[in-house]
């Protein structure tokens, strides 16, 4: 069936380092992939996506390209902030049912110090 | 305007209580959804709402009811509930529920601790 693996973490930076956080997944056909944040005490947010192969999703300085090869969605940071701290969910719309068939990973908690 | 408003922020309820969670869209989002989600966990799918109709209800028990009274407004009535369901329940929304590009858009969610 169709999965997303994601690295659990926690993950702890410093201010201004690079962040990665990586997201592969199992699926039949074409997936749309996504990246969620959850910021402490509240729901989602979208933060990006990305529908077809080679598509590049970008949003605050966060990217992820879409590595139909690799079956990679890993997204990366060049400089995380104190405000970044937050739970980042990968998750991928099933193509062979609906957007009822989101389908997340585990979570990534990260936090990122001054 | 992707707003998706819930409301309580908080509830507590006893086991013998009823009550309703509710949540509105005005983006003019056809599919609904509402998730439950516990601690350091993903969100789980309950119920999605497709044009005003449930369209998948992932076996949760009936102590749950949903109810979509139209297009923009979606609740959740709540009874004889247990302490297990003590979660943060959120609502999302997305333009359609059969296209797989279309993203969801969640709501702050509601806190509920069950007694």
């Amino acid at each position: 069936g169709n999965s997303v693996t994601q690295m659990e973490g926690p993950v702890t930076l410093s201010e201004e380092a690079f962040l990665t956080i990586n997201c592969t997944y199992t699926a039949t056909g074409y997936p749309s992939l996504f990246w969620y944040v959850q910021y402490p005490g509240e729901g989602l947010q979208l933060l990006l996506k990305a529908t077809k192969a080679d598509d590049k999703g970008s949003n605050k300085g966060f990217e992820a390209t879409y590595r139909k090869e690799t079956t990679s969605f890993h997204l990366e940071k060049g400089s995380v902030q104190v405000s970044d701290s937050a739970v980042y969910f990968c998750a991928l719309s099933d193509p062979g049912g609906s957007q009822g068939n989101l389908i997340f990973g585990k979570g990534t908690k990260l936090s990122v110090k001054p | 305007d992707t707003e998706v408003t819930q409301t309580p922020k908080h509830l507590v309820m006893g086991m013998t209580n009823k009550k309703s969670l509710k949540c509105e869209q005005h983006m003019g989002h056809r599919a609904m959804y509402w998730y439950k989600q516990k601690a350091k966990k993903p969100p789980e799918l309950m119920f999605v709402y497709s044009y005003e109709k449930l369209s998948i209800n992932e076996s949760v028990p009936s102590r749950f009811s949903p109810e979509c009274p139209n297009s923009s407004l979606l609740n959740l009535h709540l009874h004889a509930l247990q302490p297990e369901d003590s979660a943060l329940y959120l609502c999302a929304s997305s333009q359609d529920l059969w296209r797989v590009t279309y993203e969801q858009y969640f709501g702050p969610g509601t806190r509920l601790t069950v007694t």
